[in-house]
């Protein structure tokens, strides 16, 4: 079974600096699929940003970076420039691209605080 | 394109008290996942379903819980009787058949008094 461990229960930042958030998993599979998702207070989860363990290339989008170490087993979330809309929990997930299970693991989270 | 509707967002019931949630994917996904989300935790999977089957069940407590998606679109899930410890938000989720992204409702909050 597949575990996914974010060792940080809370952070802070100021507003327009950045901050990283951290992701360790645990798989004995080569192919499989990593995402951070944001929850604001009103619940939902919305995903930020989606790597495919098959690429080397880190993920960005816009603001939102990844810092993807296969080998390690790490799956950092980097978010520049960060905006008092960051502040939610955040979650790593990880999904199995491989033998039909499509469940997608989640940690625990972390809760992101930007301060103005 | 309408998002994962979830109803109700909220609900107070005591305990050994009946409750159910519904939940209405978006459109054409065959897949759907029940999760619950305890408070300072990650959302855990109950059920899943492809279609209409029950795929993944195997955390389910289905001396209490049951859950249906009867026609392989909406789909409802109950907890008979309730207790204190299900308190907690009960999210849905569903994804198309060639993606890997999983959408989420907004979720339900359950307190159980």
């Amino acid at each position: 079974a597949q575990t996914v461990t974010q060792s940080q229960p809370e952070m802070s930042v100021q507003e327009a600096e950045t901050v990283t958030l951290s992701c360790t998993y645990d798989t004995s599979e080569n192919n499989y699929y990593l995402f951070w998702y944001k929850q604001p207070p009103s619940r939902q989860m919305i995903l930020v940003i989606r790597q495919e363990a098959y690429k080397q290339q880190n993920a960005t989008e816009n603001r939102f970076s990844v810092n993807f170490q296969k080998a390690a087993k790490s799956f950092s979330l980097k978010i520049s420039d960060s905006q008092l809309g960051d502040t939610a929990m955040y979650f790593c997930a990880f999904l199995s691209a491989s033998g039909g299970s499509y469940i997608p693991t989640f940690g625990r989270g972390t809760s992101l605080i930007v301060h103005p | 394109e309408a998002g994962v509707v979830q109803s109700p967002r909220y609900k107070i019931i005591e305990k050994k008290q009946p409750v159910a949630f519904w939940c209405n994917p978006i459109s054409g996904h065959n897949t759907l996942y029940w999760y619950r989300q305890n408070l300072g935790q990650g959302p855990e999977l109950l059920i899943r379903y492809e279609n209409e089957e029950a795929v993944d069940d195997s955390q389910l407590p289905k001396d209490r819980f049951s859950a249906e998606r009867l026609k392989g679109v909406d789909s409802t899930l109950k907890i008979q009787p309730a207790e204190l410890g299900d308190s907690a938000v009960y999210l849905c989720a569903s994804k198309g058949h060639d993606q890997t992204e999983a959408f989420f409702g907004q979720g339900t909050r359950l307190t159980v008094v």
